[in-house]
């Protein structure tokens, strides 16, 4: 199946600084990406859609201010943590559609774990 | 997105068909079902899904029922390696809302 990396794997930060985590698609072109946070023990919760060369669209109660995303080729779509603070400690996936398929499978990454001390 | 109840938790032994059952009652008739699953600290994996055929692949079947009102997925002979959250998933076009889903454990 299609494969979806991300960077880093993990990552400690103080707090106050900006954090980002990378996602590609390896082998095939996503026309939509999506980035997920999940807190220890809860479900994975949609934070944002972003398509290739357009603005992100954030879900309900997620700041786009605070959380940026930028797709800005059809491989790699990047998440900024800025102004990090301890509450934004998380695990954070993300997943890709590839383009031209007939359904809506997404495939996603192994997520990225963030400490903010 | 048409709600998923899903049991919280199962037990299963190592070398049994483990089934996994959820329930739909809300579906419409464009909406697929969708099973992921999520090993501890790793991203959700696709496992299969369907729309109203019966459907099976290398890592599982999907049986679901005439009225589309629920569905079972079945691991036909489960490993240690198979514990996880399952997530039995029902969207159209839009975007992908992770419920619960089912902690499904193996026992040696």
């Amino acid at each position: 199946g299609a494969v979806v990396s991300q960077h880093p794997s993990w990552v400690i930060c103080k707090s106050g600084t900006s954090v980002k985590i990378e996602c590609r698609s390896l082998d095939f072109q996503a026309t939509t990406m999506f980035w997920y946070r999940q807190f220890p023990k809860q479900s994975l919760m949609l934070m944002a859609t972003s398509n290739e060369g357009s603005k992100a669209t954030y879900e309900q109660g997620v700041e786009k201010d605070k959380f940026l995303i930028n797709h800005a080729s059809l491989t790699l779509s990047t998440l900024t943590v800025t102004s990090a603070h301890p509450e934004d400690s998380s695990f954070y996936i993300c997943s890709a559609r590839e383009l031209g398929t007939t359904y809506n499978e997404q495939f996603f990454g192994p997520g990225t774990r963030l400490t903010v001390l | 997105d048409a709600k998923t109840t899903q049991p919280t938790s199962m037990d299963c032994a190592e070398g049994r068909a483990a089934n996994l059952p959820c329930n739909h009652s809300t579906i419409s008739g464009n909406e697929y079902v969708y099973w992921y699953r999520q090993i501890h600290s790793q991203g959700p994996q696709y496992i299969i899904h369907g729309l109203k055929n019966n459907e099976t692949n290398e890592m599982a079947s999907l049986i679901i029922t005439e009225d589309r009102k629920s569905s079972t997925l079945i691991l036909p002979h489960a490993t240690l390696r198979d514990t996880a959250v399952y997530y039995c998933i029902v969207k159209g076009n839009e975007k992908l809302t992770f419920g619960t889903g089912t902690r499904l454990t193996i026992i040696p």
